[in-house]
């Protein structure tokens, strides 16, 4: 079983849909989530950044952290065609390591 | 511009022969790490670096090499690649102890071992 698991999609939905992305993961020392945004033929970039368990909102985006099911969301709402891309979950236990474990990615299509 | 950049873009290459991918930061970032992308498996974790000197392990380090001299630079050295080496591959750094930074990716190197 792997460390984080996130299903790959592709999810399509029409433009102006709130789209849920979601991970589980196994292990419970977990402390940090992120999402990570990669459009195609590019490095990921730091979507939204959750320490423990609880809500965040940033615009459109929101991130979720449910600890006690180990499990976390991204929600986007009124999604955009600019919003086409693939999401990576990625967690990591404290703040003072370099170990980062990503999801594989959901790939995600807006459609116009 | 702040960045973390990657030589080269596109590698071909063939088994056995001696590779180096580098990688440099100019944000004084002490962790540094390598990652490479798979179709199906997402980002796996070569090996990081939390400072000059001390590296670790990721979740992938067979057949790959790494060094960090500099704290700017941390090149990734495959000394006799094979087909399964074939992949894309990034460098990332982040700040230590900064959980909210997350780490900053470079554009990636896309390898081919034939």
């Amino acid at each position: 079983q792997k460390e984080v698991e996130q299903d790959p999609g592709p999810l399509s939905v029409p433009e102006g849909a709130i789209v849920s992305l979601n991970c589980t993961y196994s292990n419970s020392a977990f402390q940090y989530f992120m999402w990570y945004r990669q459009y195609s033929r590019k490095g990921p970039e730091l979507l939204m950044y959750t320490y423990s368990s609880g809500n965040k909102e940033d615009g459109r985006f929101t991130a979720q952290v449910d600890k006690s099911s180990k499990y976390i969301s991204l929600f986007i709402r009124d999604s955009q065609p600019s919003d086409s891309a693939t999401y990576l979950c990625a967690m990591k236990e404290g703040s003072n390591t370099g170990k980062l474990i990503f999801g594989q990615g959901t790939t995600l299509q807006v459609k116009p | 511009e702040a960045q973390v950049t990657q030589n080269p873009r596109y590698l071909i290459t063939v088994t056995g022969k001696k590779l180096t991918v580098t990688c440099s930061q100019n944000m004084n970032h002490e962790y540094m790490s390598w990652y490479r992308q798979d179709p199906g498996l997402g980002l796996r974790q070569i090996y990081y670096s939390m400072n000059v000197e001390v590296t670790d392990k990721g979740d992938v380090p067979e057949g790959y090499k790494v060094s960090r001299k500099e704290k700017r630079n941390f090149p990734l050295i495959l000394e006799s690649p094979s087909p399964n080496q074939t992949s894309l591959y990034f460098c990332a750094s982040s700040f230590r102890d900064r959980g909210s930074t997350g780490y900053t990716f470079g554009s990636g190197t896309r390898l081919t071992v034939v």
